[in-house]
């Protein structure tokens, strides 16, 4: 019943590890999102995918690649993750970019 | 580039009170403003503005947009307990990077009984 649900809640790993986040949404989405909130509750945009295009924001490193195996997921990849890469990960999805709805969060930590 | 800005940062009332939470903007080509409730998990979806000076309603909360002065405003009356929260403001535009919603810095409220 969930309509966006991300895999793990939590994620506790070590400085140079790569690791990866679920999401999937149920509600036929056309386009999904990738957030970052850090310690201070800002959220801020990484990514969105609509229809195999790949929209990155300009700030977000290459060590963090979105991939899509179908519209119905958008999972995120990060390499060599860093101690500023610990944050809240959200995903989100809309359909025609109008109201996003966003999923519960992957608290991960970096030591 | 996008912004936004939301007044005051964090707000501290009572509960019975009534409560005005502020967001302007700046964004190219303006697609839509979003109000968004976030308390321990994932923000959830309040409001949707599009066009000016017509006020969307729920229950005890209202919010209206001002287009030509760029700003819309959150009204919570009769607060309670449950609305303390951090109150986000977003906007859509192609500003923003990657297309996605540019977030304000919220307004934490915190009702006390």
């Amino acid at each position: 019943d969930t309509a966006v649900s991300q895999t793990p809640k939590y994620l506790v790993t070590q400085m140079g590890n790569d690791k990866s986040i679920k999401c999937e949404q149920n509600l036929g989405h056309d386009t999904m999102y990738w957030y970052k909130q850090d310690s201070k509750k800002f959220l801020k945009i990484m990514f969105s995918y609509n229809n195999k295009e790949l929209i990155i924001n300009e700030t977000v490193p290459n060590r963090f690649s979105p991939k899509s195996p179908d519209k119905a997921h958008l999972n995120l990849h990060i390499n060599s993750l860093e101690l500023g890469d610990s944050a809240v990960y959200f995903c989100a999805s809309s359909h025609a970019g109008l109201v996003q709805f966003f999923g519960p969060g992957t608290r991960l930590t970096v030591l | 580039e996008d912004k936004v800005v939301q007044s005051p940062l964090s707000l501290v009332v009572h509960e019975g009170d009534t409560v005005t939470l502020n967001c302007s903007y700046e964004v190219t080509n303006f697609r839509s403003l979003l109000w968004y409730k976030q308390e321990k998990k994932a923000p959830t979806f309040l409001f949707m503005l599009t066009s000016s000076g017509i006020e969307k309603k729920s229950g005890r909360l209202s919010s209206i947009l001002d287009k030509k002065e760029l700003f819309s405003i959150l009204n919570i009356t009769a607060t309670q307990t449950g609305d303390s929260a951090i109150y986000l403001c977003a906007v859509v535009g192609t500003g923003g990077g990657a297309d996605g919603l540019t977030f304000g810095k919220g307004t934490h409220l915190i009702i006390q009984p």
